[in-house]
């Protein structure tokens, strides 16, 4: 069975770090492209990042420099590195697995973690 | 950046009633359009991929229709269980960009 575990979120100060974690099972997260999502609180949904399964990574204009996507294949576990954290940057995050190796549905998705960028 | 429009953003109905949903791309995306479900407090939940695919176990009172820049949504008879937020999603270029969702409720 597929699963995807988020876990990191929390409360932090604007200009901090965070280190968000997705870990997966019933699959290799080198076979799928694998998504980050958030959701502001009482909004919408908006693409953060995804890394491709050759590795490849893209991320939103928003976070462009300030965030950065990894993995770790023996740990088969998926990161987003949060830095120079915003108020803007609050939601819960979703880590999201495509449905193959491309840019196609979205199929699983994690539970979510929540980041709250607060003084 | 691809702009999805989707209508309305909240939406009333009846059990039994049927209940559309629309998304405008701001250009065309041929048939890379995902329609997802969110309960509260849930994650989202693949209802229909590439359009007009019902993903597997979801019922098929769940359709979807379009192309190029168009696209329906549609619950042809509503059920109580139904009540969430839908979501539309391109895929066609990054980034990935989703509609804001339309609330539904019933009346």
């Amino acid at each position: 069975e597929v699963q995807l575990v988020e876990s990191g979120g929390g409360l932090i100060q604007p200009g901090g770090s965070l280190r968000l974690s997705c870990a997966a099972s019933g699959f290799t997260v080198m076979s799928n492209y694998i998504s980050w999502v958030r959701q502001a609180p009482g909004k919408g949904l908006e693409w953060v990042s995804v890394i491709y399964s050759g590795g490849s990574t893209y991320y939103a204009d928003s976070v462009k420099g300030r965030f950065t996507i990894s993995r770790d294949n023996s740990k088969n576990t998926l990161y987003l590195q949060l830095n120079s954290l915003r108020a803007e940057d609050t939601a819960v995050y979703y880590c999201a697995r495509h449905v193959d190796a491309s840019l196609g549905p979205i199929d699983y998705w994690g539970q979510g973690t929540l980041v709250t960028v607060s003084s | 950046d691809i702009q999805m429009t989707q209508s309305p953003s909240s939406l009333s109905a009846s059990v039994g009633d049927r209940v559309t949903i629309t998304c405008q791309a701001s250009q065309d995306i041929s048939k890379f359009l995902n329609w997802y479900q969110q309960k509260p407090g849930k994650a989202p939940k693949l209802l229909i991929y590439d359009t007009s695919n019902l993903e597997k176990g979801v019922p098929s009172r769940f359709s979807g229709s379009g192309s190029g820049t168009d696209f329906t949504f549609t619950i042809s008879s509503l059920q109580p269980e139904d009540i969430a937020t839908y979501f539309c999603q391109q895929y066609d270029y990054l980034p990935i960009t989703f509609g804001q969702g339309t609330r539904l409720e019933i009346k």
